[in-house]
């Protein structure tokens, strides 16, 4: 496509409960990233996958956390027994793996609410 | 890890004048510095970008200075206009690495008409 698409666009949930969040990047782009962004905050680093494998994970907060990319496309970023501060915006971008790759591209996001 | 500082956190300026936001690093090792613009309910959208073989960058009325010796650089806008009204990220991020960015805390810009 011609963007990252991201869905849903918002998703409430309650305490405790699973939720998946989905990521579509642009097509070719073979490196994809999961950011979280708390109200008046900047994006926060959550995980790196060059193509299929999560090259870095080093910001998922806990383990309650996981984001998979099975086919080095699409992927989901899945949080298990949600609390309410996992409440924020969860941004997904991509970008071309060349060496001196210019900046992401975001997609607009899915704004969580656990309530 | 990389920390950076932006300020101020709101800026109003009138239309047509310039409007200036910096940015603080830690990580002498950064070598990547992207300014993106994100507005209401929309995903951030990179403006333009900086890397530390240079000290400056233009394009059009969006320019960015970087000082590698004081670890800070700033985004300069002239000729404000409505449109230009966003909250503004400064990032930093050592190209080659995990190539995650470490972003600043946002700059509410509003330019009155």
């Amino acid at each position: 496509g011609a963007g990252v698409s991201q869905t849903p666009s918002n998703k409430v949930t309650e305490k405790g409960k699973y939720v998946e969040l989905r990521c579509d990047p642009i097509s070719g782009h073979t490196a994809l990233y999961w950011y979280r962004q708390s109200l008046g905050q900047g994006p926060e680093f959550l995980i790196y996958f060059q193509g299929t494998g999560a090259a870095d994970d080093s910001g998922l907060p806990n383990d309650r956390f996981f984001a998979v990319r099975p086919e080095g496309s699409v992927s989901t970023l899945k949080i298990q027994r949600t609390e309410r501060g996992d409440s924020a915006v969860y941004l997904c971008a991509s970008s071309l793996n060349v060496p001196g790759a210019e900046g992401y591209t975001f997609g607009s996001g899915t704004r969580l609410t656990v309530v | 890890g990389e920390n950076v500082e932006q300020h101020p956190s709101t800026l109003s300026v009138q239309e047509g004048d310039s409007a200036v936001i910096k940015c603080t690093y830690s990580d002498s090792a950064s070598n990547y510095f992207p300014w993106y613009k994100q507005e209401l309910g929309k995903g951030p959208q990179l403006i333009i970008d900086i890397r530390s073989n240079v000290g400056e960058k233009k394009d059009q009325r969006i320019a960015v200075t970087l000082n590698k010796t004081a670890k800070h650089f700033s985004l300069h806008i002239t000729e404000t206009q409505p449109e230009d009204s966003a909250v503004y990220f400064c990032a930093a991020s050592v190209s080659g690495s995990a190539r995650q960015l470490t972003f600043g805390s946002g700059t509410q810009l509003t330019v009155l008409p």
